[in-house]
């Protein structure tokens, strides 16, 4: 069992759909990462949130949005997306440590597997 | 984050010792050593991490090279629950995100 909830764990949507993505911790961390991962591919970053606020977007386009709004939730909505954007999506969750004092792991979710009519 | 290289596959037999090796050559003095492993259908699991000095838990155990520039993890008793993608990845911590290599995908054999 994980501490990083995601929800939903499947979901299929149409190109002109709009929804959402969930994602929950009550481990008392104040990073919060989204990830995607193609099939037979390594994960790859797109968002960190720290402290609520958005640290780092990896170029992702604008069709993925994420929001945190809370330190417990992490959400990334969806709109508009294309085939090529089927993908696991995996949340993680870590303490914000400091560069330097690299003591903080990343908690992963199971993902939500997503698939684009 | 510091480029990592490990083999693409091994195998090793139930019950023996798995040695998985990881090249760091580029890590940087205040980046950590971070092994994950993911296994079919899952998210990424952390297993253990060091900066400089060999670590051991309850799952594994990690031998840094004393010049850092490699790793080796240790599953001292191989299961087949232990068949999975298993990631070394140079962090210096912090909510940096983490950069995935390709990782060695280790089968455990009966």
């Amino acid at each position: 069992d994980t501490e990083v909830t995601q929800t939903p764990k499947h979901l299929v949507m149409g190109m002109t759909n709009k929804k959402s993505l969930k994602c929950e911790q009550h481990m008392g961390h104040r990073a919060m990462y989204w990830y995607k991962q193609k099939a037979k591919k390594p994960p790859e970053l797109m968002f960190v949130y720290s402290y609520e606020k958005l640290s780092i977007n990896e170029s992702v386009p604008s069709r993925f949005s994420p929001e945190c709004p809370n330190s417990s939730l992490l959400n990334l909505h969806l709109h508009a997306l294309q085939p090529e954007d089927s993908a696991l999506y995996l949340c993680a969750s870590s303490q914000v440590g400091g560069r330097g004092y690299g003591n903080q792991p990343q908690h992963f979710g199971d993902g939500t597997r997503l698939s684009i009519l | 984050d510091a480029k990592t290289t490990q083999p693409p596959s091994m195998d090793c037999a139930e019950g023996r010792a798995a040695n998985l090796p990881c090249n760091h050559s580029t890590i940087s003095g205040n980046e950590y050593v971070y092994w994950y492993r993911q296994i079919h259908s899952q998210g990424p699991q952390y297993i253990i991490h060091g900066l400089k000095n060999n670590e051991t838990n309850e799952m594994a155990s990690l031998i840094i090279t004393e010049d850092r520039k490699s790793s080796t993890l240790i599953l001292p008793h191989a299961t087949l629950r232990d068949t999975a993608v298993y990631y070394c990845i140079g962090s210096g911590g912090g909510a940096d995100g983490l950069t995935f290599g390709k990782g060695t995908h280790l089968i455990i054999q009966p």
